[in-house]
């Protein structure tokens, strides 16, 4: 079992409806990433949290450290936000720079 | 234009060549990574560079082989690689590589295809 979990794996929504992905994890954790991957590759850090909430534009994150989970909202959803969505935590007991990773999911917003 | 630049897109090789991905980052930083990406399943963590020193191997084959020669670039150097190895292999970097949390600046990948 992944220390990461993310659900769904997939997930398809029509524009501008209302998404959110999940992150659990099970290990204490001195920081929270959400990633984003389009096809081709490239990964973009949305941010990066160890408390409460942030909102840049149309996506939100929060966390909750007590339940050890995180949501990924994204309002108004649009086809280019089609992606692959990645949580990776930073462990309170890990030296150096080791981020464990979920294994993504793959967000589909068709028009 | 992430400020992280790889180089190449895209390699295909024999198991018997040998090849380098580079990785060179525009940013400042004094962090470098290596991670791979295999289909369907997590990233994974291979090397960490802090100022030019190795900082984490994890337990990674010795057919892959880092270089870092300066704190702009990274290299990946590959020999005698096995099919299994075809994944894409992802740079980044970041202001500090130390127990801190830092946010990781990631170049586009390279897709790597061992035949």
């Amino acid at each position: 079992k992944n220390e990461v979990e993310q659900s769904p794996q997939n997930l398809t929504a029509q524009e501008g409806e209302f998404i959110t992905i999940n992150c659990s994890y099970s290990v204490g954790i001195s920081a929270l990433h959400w990633l984003q991957q389009h096809p081709g590759g490239g990964i973009v850090s949305l941010f990066m949290l160890s408390s409460g909430k942030k909102k840049h534009g149309r996506l939100i994150a929060t966390i909750n450290i007590q339940e050890k989970h995180s949501s990924l909202h994204i309002t108004a959803s649009h086809p280019r936000d089609s992606a692959v969505y990645i949580c990776a935590v930073k462990g309170s007991s890990t030296s150096g720079s080791r981020l464990t990773f979920g294994e993504g999911t793959q967000l589909t917003v068709n028009p | 234009e992430t400020g992280v630049t790889q180089t190449p897109r895209h390699l295909v090789m024999g198991m018997t060549n040998k090849k380098s991905l580079k990785c060179e980052q525009h940013l400042g930083h004094n962090a470098m990574y290596w991670y791979k990406q295999s289909a369907k399943k997590p990233l994974e963590l291979m090397f960490v560079y802090s100022l030019e020193e190795r900082v984490e191997n994890n337990s990674v084959p010795s057919r892959f082989s880092p270089e870092c020669p300066n704190s702009s670039h990274l290299f990946l150097h590959l020999h005698t690689l096995q099919p299994e190895d075809s994944a894409l292999y992802l740079c980044a970097s970041s202001q500090g590589g130390g127990p801190g949390a830092n946010v990781l600046t990631f170049g586009a990948g390279s897709r790597l295809t061992v035949l």
